[in-house]
């Protein structure tokens, strides 16, 4: 049991650049999450899905593009990397069941570096 | 608007000193909240969370936190501080808007620094 994975664990681009996050959990959570840490700010979220099938945008999804392949499978898409989205990408995913206890569980993170 | 506050950047405590890590919150009608641990260049871990019923919670690592509705704050506590309690910690409310899923809002964090 993996938990939260994610892939790369760091990334250099260069302005302009493309590049997709890629995130897989194995507890067979409903819900996936999308965020991005800054110095300072703590964690904002960019996009998330409540189920396979459904997006939705949080609080900075400008610049980004995200796709839920599958339960399992929840991708972040940079289509034109700025130096402003150099940070640490973090996903995360929850049960969501009626009931259930809506703590997150995050994946290890993505640094990321745009020059 | 919901929001969570953590007062300090930084915390520093002396080994085997209580120590304590505040927090207050600002949601429409009744909160769900959580305290998660980051590491050094690691994801953050879940800790504890309060969602109803006894007003001290007890979690992970001998942390607990006292829920206090007339404050409105969630302090993280623990009686006696270890070395490698030294962390980044994160106080966080869930966003009752989406209902669909548990989107939280973090607070910017504290790091905890426990001196030897």
């Amino acid at each position: 049991n993996a938990g939260v994975t994610q892939t790369p664990k760091f990334q250099v681009l260069k302005t302009g650049q493309s590049m997709t996050l890629q995130c897989a959990q194995d507890m067979n959570h409903n819900s996936m999450y999308w965020y991005r840490q800054d110095p300072g700010m703590g964690l904002r979220l960019i996009y998330y899905s409540a189920s396979e099938g459904t997006t939705d945008k949080g609080e900075v999804p400008n610049g980004y593009n995200v796709s839920r392949l599958n339960k399992r499978e929840f991708s972040l898409r940079l289509e034109s990397a700025a130096p402003s989205q150099t940070s640490v990408y973090f996903c995360a995913s929850s049960p969501d069941v009626a009931g259930a206890s809506y703590e997150q569980y995050f994946g290890p993170g993505t640094r990321l570096t745009v020059t | 608007a919901q929001s969570v506050a953590q007062p300090e950047d930084q915390v520093n405590v002396a080994e085997g000193n209580p120590l304590t890590v505040k927090c207050t919150y600002s949601v429409s009608g009744n909160p769900y909240l959580f305290w998660y641990v980051q590491y050094p260049n690691r994801g953050l871990q879940f800790l504890l969370k309060y969602i109803t019923g006894d007003n001290l919670v007890k979690g992970s690592y001998g942390f607990e936190a006292e829920f206090n509705k007339s404050q409105t704050s969630f302090h993280l506590k623990k009686p006696s501080a270890l070395v490698s309690d030294s962390a980044l910690y994160f106080c966080a409310v869930r966003d009752i808007r989406y209902s669909s899923a548990s989107k939280i809002i973090f607070g910017s964090g504290t790091r905890l620094s426990i001196r030897p």
